[in-house]
């Protein structure tokens, strides 16, 4: 039973590239969610999906996009990196909706120079 | 919109010791749960205690423990006996139950926790 995992664990981007961030989650979770992490700010919610085919934004949404065509996978996709969005980004997930424990996976950190 | 302030960006207790960890939120709602997260240096958040509003008992888990007053929205987590392995970064957490389609926790800013040997 992994969890919540994410691939890259580290990446580097130029200024314009595109990317996308993979979480798996082998839990059978309906919730899931993308948070950005920088310091002084806490987390803040990208974006998330509270079932498979569905997403919405969240707090700071402009500047990426996510798919949740499986169940178990949730995608974030950079379309044209800026500098602003170096960031450490956590995807989580929930077997429902907020009164059930966010399960976090272990962070990306990207950079964009 | 839901605002959570944690006031004190540091924190330092000596080992042992009980120290306190202060959270306020901004609500009009009744129904809400609210959360103390960790966010050890290995980065990986884990959940350590959760409150129900509707329910006036403060929550304990093991050293872990709140007063939620609910009159003032605040929330404050105390960890008693400090262990080295206490020493993380502490996330406030707040988020609207029933509030279908838009199920999300909003979170305060952290405080980081320092356990001094």
């Amino acid at each position: 039973n992994a969890g919540v995992t994410q691939t890259p664990k580290f990446r580097v981007l130029k200024t314009g590239q595109s990317m996308t961030l993979l979480c798996a989650q082998d839990m059978n979770h309906e919730y899931m969610y993308w948070y950005r992490q920088d310091p002084g700010m806490g987390l803040r919610l990208i974006h998330y999906s509270v079932g498979e085919g569905t997403t919405a934004k969240g707090e700071v949404p402009d500047g990426y996009n996510v798919s949740r065509l499986k169940k178990q996978n949730f995608l974030l996709g950079l379309e044209s990196a800026a500098p602003s969005q170096t960031s450490v980004y956590f995807c989580a997930s929930s077997l429902r909706d907020i009164i059930y424990e966010q399960y976090f996976g272990p962070g990306t950190r990207l950079t964009v120079t | 919109a839901q605002t959570v302030t944690q006031s004190q960006p540091e924190m330092s207790v000596q080992e042992a010791e009980t120290v306190t960890l202060s959270c306020t939120y901004d609500t009009s709602e009744s129904d809400y749960y609210l959360f103390w997260y960790k966010q050890p240096p290995s980065r990986q958040m884990i959940l350590v205690i959760r409150q129900e509003a509707y329910k006036q008992q403060n929550a304990t888990e093991n050293r872990f423990s709140v007063n939620f007053q609910k009159a003032a929205k605040s929330f404050s987590l105390k960890i008693s006996d400090s262990q080295l392995g206490d020493a993380a970064m502490y996330f406030c957490a707040y988020g609207r139950t029933f509030n279908f389609g838009n199920e999300k926790l909003t979170f305060g800013t952290g405080t980081r926790l320092t356990i001094i040997p």
